[in-house]
């Protein structure tokens, strides 16, 4: 079982519909959580971290469910520019150092 | 300021043949990794530095690969000999802190085509 498991999607939606994508981690040791953003052909880049007691940043936000060990992305009045795939990511100490790469949530806002 | 360099960023070889992929780290990071991309596996991590000491290789995949830091500015990731299965695109990536539990900052990567 991967560490870190996503919906790949692919999710497309209208401009300014709201889309919500979840990710689960199996490690409940996990103490470092973020989403990134890839555009296609380009590199991984952070979108936000996913902090205990949520956070907003925009029209994005993350929550972060530590019972049930998933993790949540939360995007309104999407933008064509949305479109992108969302690679949740988790990390802990038990693993020393690295950082567990979902597959990605790939996301398409049309017209 | 500048981000994670990676050279070059498309490298199209044949099987058998030495390739060498190249990083600079932001300036100031202790931290480099090296991952691999494929559709088909997603983005895993090979080798992971922290202040130039290599701390765990356990995702290089065969002793084909290999991984150098010889100073804080400079990584590279050998692989020989390729074999097309390799073909993937290679990212480079930063981060501040020691540990891999902060943001990393990803370069633009390495395309590499094994014929």
């Amino acid at each position: 079982r991967k560490e870190v498991e996503q919906d790949p999607g692919p999710f497309n939606v209208p401009e300014g519909a709201t889309v919500a994508f979840n990710c689960t981690y199996s490690n409940s040791a996990s103490q470092s959580f973020f989403w990134y953003r890839q555009d296609c052909r380009k590199e991984p880049k952070l979108l936000m971290s996913v902090y205990s007691s949520g956070n907003e940043d925009g029209r994005f936000t993350a929550q972060l469910n530590r019972a049930s060990q998933y993790i949540s992305l939360l995007i309104r009045d999407s933008k064509l520019s949305d479109s992108a795939t969302y690679l949740c990511v988790v990390g802990n100490s038990n693993s020393g150092y690295a950082l567990n790469f979902g597959k990605g949530t790939s996301l398409l806002v049309t017209p | 300021d500048a981000g994670v360099i990676q050279s070059p960023r498309h490298e199209v070889t044949e099987m058998g043949q030495e390739v060498t992929l190249r990083c600079k780290p932001i300036s100031g990071h202790n931290s480099l990794f090296w991952y691999r991309q494929t559709m088909m596996r997603g983005l895993e991590l090979l080798i992971y530095f922290n202040n130039n000491v290599p701390i765990d290789d356990s995702g290089m995949p065969e002793d084909r690969f290999s991984a150098k830091m010889p100073n804080a500015s400079f990584s590279t990731l050998k692989i020989q000999p390729s074999e097309p299965r390799d073909s993937a695109v290679y990212f480079c990536a930063s981060s501040l802190e020691a540990g891999g539990l902060e943001t990393q900052y990803f370069g633009p990567g390495t395309r590499l085509l094994v014929l």
